[in-house]
């Protein structure tokens, strides 16, 4: 079975830039996550999606970042404009739906603002 | 809002002894505990569940406990193994809302 994939591994941009990350799950998951991880603190939700809707978003400043899940399976998650408080790893996740199970989480994006 | 807590950043252990890494939390509705391994510049990989209506949960070497009147859980590893060094994160869930620990780094030396 293959993983959740993310794309790029790294990227660097400068204040005031816009960046976009990619995912696609695992086949079948339904549940799809982004997490923001800000070094030395735990993964911090960012958006959930089931199937193309959007679960939950409570959490996404929504001023600068935004997020699609076309057709229920692959997302992508915008900033803009990105700011020196965004550098941070955004990690993907996917799941079957009950939280037992676990998530699947991709190796995330490291994203560095100067 | 820090409702996971691991206070502990880091923790050293010898190969072979019982690794015991503990987790707080403050949201009493939390329905499920999980542990979470990372290894760097990977993604968080599942490692071990339990349901709130249950006190211990086994898979080979690694054990959960919770104690829901303290509000506590904690992984045991035993016995510790090198390949174990990694960070660990607890989480918590309730309505599929997962809330992560800060996380511990485990260093088992040989």
């Amino acid at each position: 079975e293959a993983g959740v994939a993310q794309s790029p591994r790294y990227k660097i941009i400068e204040k005031r830039q816009s960046v976009a990350f990619w995912c696609n799950p695992i086949s079948g998951h339904a549940t799809l996550y982004w997490y923001q991880q800000i070094l030395g603190q735990g993964p911090k939700l960012l958006i959930q999606f089931q199937n193309n809707g959007v679960v939950d978003d409570s959490q996404l400043p929504k001023d600068r970042f935004s997020a699609e899940r076309l057709k229920g399976v692959d997302s992508t998650l915008k900033i803009q404009p990105a700011k020196l408080e965004d550098s941070a790893v955004y990690l993907c996740a996917s799941s079957l739906g009950h939280p037992i199970y676990g998530y699947t989480f991709g190796s995330g994006t490291r994203l560095t603002v100067v | 809002d820090q409702q996971v807590k691991q206070n502990s950043p880091s923790l050293s252990v010898q190969e072979g002894r019982i690794s015991i890494l503990n987790c707080d939390y403050t949201n009493s509705m939390f329905d499920y505990f999980l542990w979470y391994k990372k290894y760097p510049a990977e993604g968080p990989t599942f490692l071990i569940s339990i349901s709130s209506i249950k006190d211990k949960n086994e898979d080979g070497r690694f054990t959960v406990f919770l104690n829901k009147s303290a509000k506590h859980l904690s992984l045991h590893i035993v016995p510790s193994q090198p390949g174990d060094s990694a960070v660990y994160f607890c989480a918590a869930s309730v309505n599929n809302d997962m809330r992560f620990g800060a996380g511990t780094r485990l260093t088992v030396k040989p």
